[in-house]
């Protein structure tokens, strides 16, 4: 059980391109999902907390307008980077929690941007 | 913010060792969590602690959540070379809408 699957598990685009990431919870209702970003070697740095139905809440320094986030199912959450640019590449994880507590995590993007 | 302060920040180890890493937190958290991330993949929920001074174990993972409520440790027993990867931990609390703050990580290497 808590299976979370992420879509595409890696893209290549090109600088000015907007690329779309999906997190689905597929055994269970996420009522919470959250977006990560990773950086070789470093640790996960929480980008926004997304709830079904409701505006995603960003973390400080986190761009809303170029990382939108669109939560519109229990089972569905994505990210879209917007216009991305060599510094957005990066490895990006979605999470997906039922109960608040324990968070499930997708198995990760590589986004490289070109 | 909350900060959490993981150690070590890597181990190298022989296969057959006990393994014991730890967080430590300048606030308290009412939940503690520890995680496995394998190279290119996401990490995976290995131990979820919800009160102080729990002691749980996963096979040959042990956990305990801190009596203080700022601390938490991990222990490996009998390491193997697939328990190689990064532990994170993390802590919630109170109010955070679940939101976890991450350790910055324990690197394993196991030599068999």
């Amino acid at each position: 059980g808590a299976v979370v699957s992420q879509h595409p598990s890696w893209v290549i685009c090109k600088s000015g391109t907007s690329v779309k990431i999906e997190c689905r919870s597929l055994d269970f209702q996420a009522t919470t999902m959250f977006w990560y970003r990773q950086f070789p070697k470093q640790s996960l740095m929480l980008m926004a907390t997304s709830n079904e139905g409701s505006k995603a809440t960003y973390e400080q320094g986190v761009e809303k307008d170029k990382f939108l986030i669109n939560h519109a199912s229990l089972t569905l959450s994505t990210l879209t980077v917007t216009s991305a640019h060599p510094e957005d590449s990066s490895f990006y994880i979605c999470s997906a929690s039922e109960t608040a507590y324990e968070q499930y995590f997708g198995p990760g993007t590589r986004l490289t941007v070109t | 913010g909350q900060q959490l302060n993981q150690s070590p920040q890597s181990m190298f180890i022989q296969e057959g060792e006990d393994v014991s890493m730890n967080c430590t937190s300048s606030s308290i958290f009412n939940t503690w969590l520890w995680y496995k991330q394998d190279p290119g993949e996401g990490p995976v929920l290995l131990i979820a602690l919800y009160k102080a001074g729990e002691l749980t174990s996963n096979g040959r993972l042990t956990a305990q959540f801190g009596i203080t409520r700022k601390d938490s440790f991990l222990n490996i027993s009998a390491s193997i070379p697939s328990d190689v990867g990064i532990y994170f931990c993390a802590g919630q609390a109170v109010g955070d809408a679940g939101k976890s703050t991450f350790g910055d990580g324990t690197t394993l290497t196991v030599k068999p």
